[in-house]
């Protein structure tokens, strides 16, 4: 089993702040690195898929860069609104086709 | 409108009883997964289908079966040798390996 780690747990912010997560993967055998965004009572969204190491992406105030060569993959937020609060999740896909979840980073942003 | 539908929302099940989870999608997506989420833990595989008439197990297959019969179609049975059932279950269709979309997931409690 593919182990992905993701720190912090569960982060608490003030509107306004940046903010950033990371996520640890294996890197053998890797295709590809998901993000997703969880919002309560919703199902979670997909906000990235990135393939290639140095990979950098961005939506609005969110943007996630790529490092597959040491295997971690860095979400980044600017100026966090109450509204980004939310669980965000990455995955990683192997050659298999299959992607492996970590736990998620739990973002609350007060107002 | 496309996308993904899973019922029931609520499923509650008696010790010793089968019973199956629907997934239907309507993105023509011929990747299709099914995930299991409990409390503060992330999504484990459970099963997923690459192709109609073929599927492979996940991480937590034991207890589970599926079928994929159709391309719209993947739903997953819950046995009664799955020891603890109780949880929250996701499923998700996408093309091969790149990102996927989920359905409203339901959650299972056993009596």
């Amino acid at each position: 089993i593919l182990n992905v780690e993701q720190s912090p747990q569960s982060l608490h912010v003030q509107e306004g702040d940046s903010t950033n997560f990371t996520c640890s993967f294996p890197s053998s055998n890797f295709y590809a690195l998901h993000w997703y965004r969880w919002e309560t009572a919703k199902s979670p969204e997909a906000l990235f898929v990135m393939t290639l190491n140095g990979d950098e992406k961005k939506k609005g105030r969110i943007s996630a860069t790529l490092n597959t060569k040491e295997g971690y993959s860095y979400l980044y937020i600017k100026g966090s609104q109450p509204e980004d609060s939310a669980t965000y999740l990455c995955a990683s896909s192997v050659n298999a086709g299959k992607s492996t979840f970590g736990d998620g980073t739990t973002l609350t942003v007060k107002p | 409108d496309g996308g993904i539908t899973q019922s029931p929302k609520y499923l509650f099940r008696k010790e010793g009883q089968n019973v199956t989870l629907s997934c239907e999608q309507n993105l023509n997506h011929d990747a299709m997964y099914w995930y299991r989420q409990d409390p503060g833990q992330g999504l484990r595989l459970i099963y997923y289908s690459q192709i109609v008439n073929d599927f492979q197990k996940g991480d937590i297959a034991e207890g589970y079966s599926v079928s994929r019969e159709k391309k719209e179609s993947f739903p997953l049975t819950v046995t009664s040798a799955q020891k603890n059932p109780t949880a929250f279950y996701l499923c998700a269709s996408g093309l091969y390996r790149m990102e996927q979309f989920f359905g409203p997931g339901t959650r299972l409690t056993v009596l």
